[in-house]
């Protein structure tokens, strides 16, 4: 089955201590993107990938990092959580050129950081 | 830069009800516009899509124009169900860029 899987799907952590929320998906796409979700503001992009090696920073990347070192994965790693990055975390996949596709998402990452 | 407001929420209706959901954008050349829906508890899921002007995107009973003179991709359903009951999320893609508008909760009544 196409999906893309995200881990943990709930967390409460402190501030300070680093986290990752990992996202796989098994569909061979090139472009992956992370994406918080906050009440009355949508989805902001945090960063995406539009392949292996290549990131780059969306509207809200302060605080976080990624990696892309295999086409499947795109790890989140929040390395000094504060509270306000307290939120609904959502990772998308898609084929590179997707205005004729979709971008896939996972089922989201529920995130609270006291 | 590009850009996607939509109708603020919450949408109530009752069952059989018509539905519309009004998105306008901001954008530089041609974009794609995109409906994605989120049922309560999961991740958002394309519901139509329109990549040109006039386009009409269509799924599960809903319709959204890509209206390029008034820059609009307003959605609407005749007759809505309480399966309808969810978010929506008017999107654009715009090269690289993907911007998503606030989001619409509807609830649908028996």
């Amino acid at each position: 089955e196409a999906q893309v899987t995200q881990n943990p799907r709930y967390l409460i952590t402190v501030t300070g201590k680093k986290l990752t929320v990992t996202c796989s998906q098994n569909m061979n796409h090139e472009y992956m993107s992370w994406y918080r979700q906050d009440p009355g503001l949508g989805l902001r992009q945090i960063y995406y990938s539009m392949n292996v090696e290549v990131t780059d920073k969306g509207d809200v990347p302060e605080g976080y990092k990624v990696s892309r070192k295999e086409k499947r994965n795109f790890p989140l790693i929040l390395e000094s959580p504060s509270p306000n990055q307290t939120s609904l975390y959502f990772c998308a996949s898609s084929l590179r050129d997707f205005p004729v596709g979709e971008l896939f998402f996972g089922e989201g990452s529920r995130l609270t950081v006291l | 830069g590009n850009s996607v407001t939509q109708m603020e929420g919450p949408v109530t209706l009752s069952e059989e009800a018509f539905l519309t959901i009004n998105c306008t954008y901001t954008a530089t050349g041609y974009p794609s516009l995109f409906w994605y829906v989120q049922y309560p508890g999961e991740g958002l899921q394309l519901l139509l899509k329109a990549t040109k002007a006039d386009d009409k995107g269509s799924n599960k009973g809903f319709e959204a124009t890509y209206r390029k003179e008034t820059t609009s991709f307003h959605l609407e359903k005749g007759s809505v169900q309480v399966s309808d009951s969810a978010v929506y999320f008017c999107a654009l893609k715009n090269n690289n860029d993907m911007r998503f508008g606030a989001g619409t909760r509807l609830t649908v009544k028996p």
